[in-house]
This record gives structure tokens, sequence and C-alpha cells, in this order.
């Protein structure tokens, strides 16, 4: 059983529609991080966060530290979203991974 | 400012061969981590580079291993390889140790065939 676990696995939507990708762990973590990856693999890092909620443009990141859960959640959504979505944990000085969320939005 | 930078962008090698792949942080950064992706994975860490040595490190064979240098760039080498070292490479860059708010380099593709 992977330590990180995201659902749903791929993800289509039409543009302007609300999407939310989970993420569930099983070890305890210090902190945990929403990134980014665009076709040809470039990673940007969306979020880091260590309970409660945070917020930039359409984004929005959620953490249920007792529940040991994320949501990241897309407002508005638009093609340009299109990317794979991976969560990421901090756990004992290592970062594990999940094995991301395709998102797919459609004009 | 340029972010961080990896070479060469492709590669292509054969079973048993060594490679060496190079990585270059984002000015300011003095800490590199090391990331394998298989296609249709997360990343896997490898390890993480700080003041020049290894400080942490994930779960792969000894025929990995890095060196980071006084400019804080940073190498990974693979001896040996075998096909399931194909796979994306990619270099991240911190500032300070165990600081996990990374940047990302465009990474190496490696196919070993």
């Amino acid at each position: 059983k992977n330590e990180v676990e995201q659902s749903p696995q791929n993800l289509t939507a039409q543009e302007g529609e609300f999407i939310t990708i989970n993420c569930s762990y099983s070890v305890g973590i210090s902190a945990l991080h929403w990134l980014q990856q665009h076709p040809g693999g470039g990673i940007v890092s969306l979020f880091m966060l260590s309970s409660g909620k945070k917020k930039h443009g359409r984004l929005i990141a959620t953490i249920n530290i007792q529940e040991k859960h994320s949501s990241l959640h897309i407002t508005a959504s638009h093609p340009r979203d299109s990317a794979v979505y991976i969560c990421a944990v901090e756990f004992t000085d290592k970062l594990i991974f999940g094995t991301g969320t395709r998102l797919q939005v459609f004009p | 400012d340029a972010g961080v930078t990896q070479s060469p962008t492709h590669l292509i090698k054969t079973r048993g061969q060594q490679v060496t792949l190079r990585c270059s942080p984002k000015s300011g950064h003095d800490t590199v981590s090391w990331y394998q992706q298989a296609l249709g994975q997360g990343p896997q860490f490898i390890f993480q580079y700080y003041e020049e040595e290894e400080r942490q490190r994930g779960n792969f064979p000894d025929r990995f291993s890095g060196h980071q240098f006084p400019n804080y760039s940073s190498e990974l080498n693979v001896n040996a390889l075998l096909l399931g070292d194909s796979a994306l490479y990619l270099c991240a860059s911190s500032f300070g140790r165990g600081q996990w708010r990374q940047f990302f380099g465009p990474g190496t593709r490696l196919t070993v065939l």
C-alpha cells in the first residue's frame, strides 16, 4: 500500500466546472505539498500546508491533519489548468509523492 | 534570474553503461534533491545534497550516487544501467537543509536500451 493515495487518477471537466482532487496519506507528516506537472515534465509547486486552508487565485488547498486528508480545489476551471496534479508529504526527512491526478479541461 | 537548469535534456544509453546527469540550482539555493519519475508514476526521492554531503536518501541502490560542488551544482551518477532505469530524472533546489519548498528543473529523460 502506498503511503500517499490520490483520487481520482483521471479527471475530465468542461471549462468553468469546479474541480476537486483528493489526497490521503497513512503516515504522520510535517507538511503536505501540491504540485502541478505539465506535459514535458516541468513541475511547479502550488502549495505547502501543514494545517487549515490556503488560496491562490482560483486554487484552494485544504488539509485535515486528524483525518490525514487533503483536497485541492480549482474554481472556474480553464483548459490551461490541464495538467497532472501531484500530492507529496514530508515524512522523516523525505518527500513521498502520490502518483498524480491527470486533469483535462475541455472548452 | 535563471531557475533550476538540468543537462542534458535527453539521453539514450545501453544496459551496463554509466551515465552522469547535471543540475544547477536556482540562484541563492544551497540544497539539491534528485528524483526519478517513471512513466505514469509520481516522482521517487533518490537523495538530497546539502553542504556537499548526501543528507537523506530514498530506497535506491548504491548504483545511484551523487555529488555536490562548492557552487551548489550537483551531479547524479548511475552505474551499470538497467532497462528499469529508464525514466525522467528531476532535480529540485531549495534553501536550507531539510527544506522542501523546492523549485524543479525541467528534467532529463533517460532511455536505456
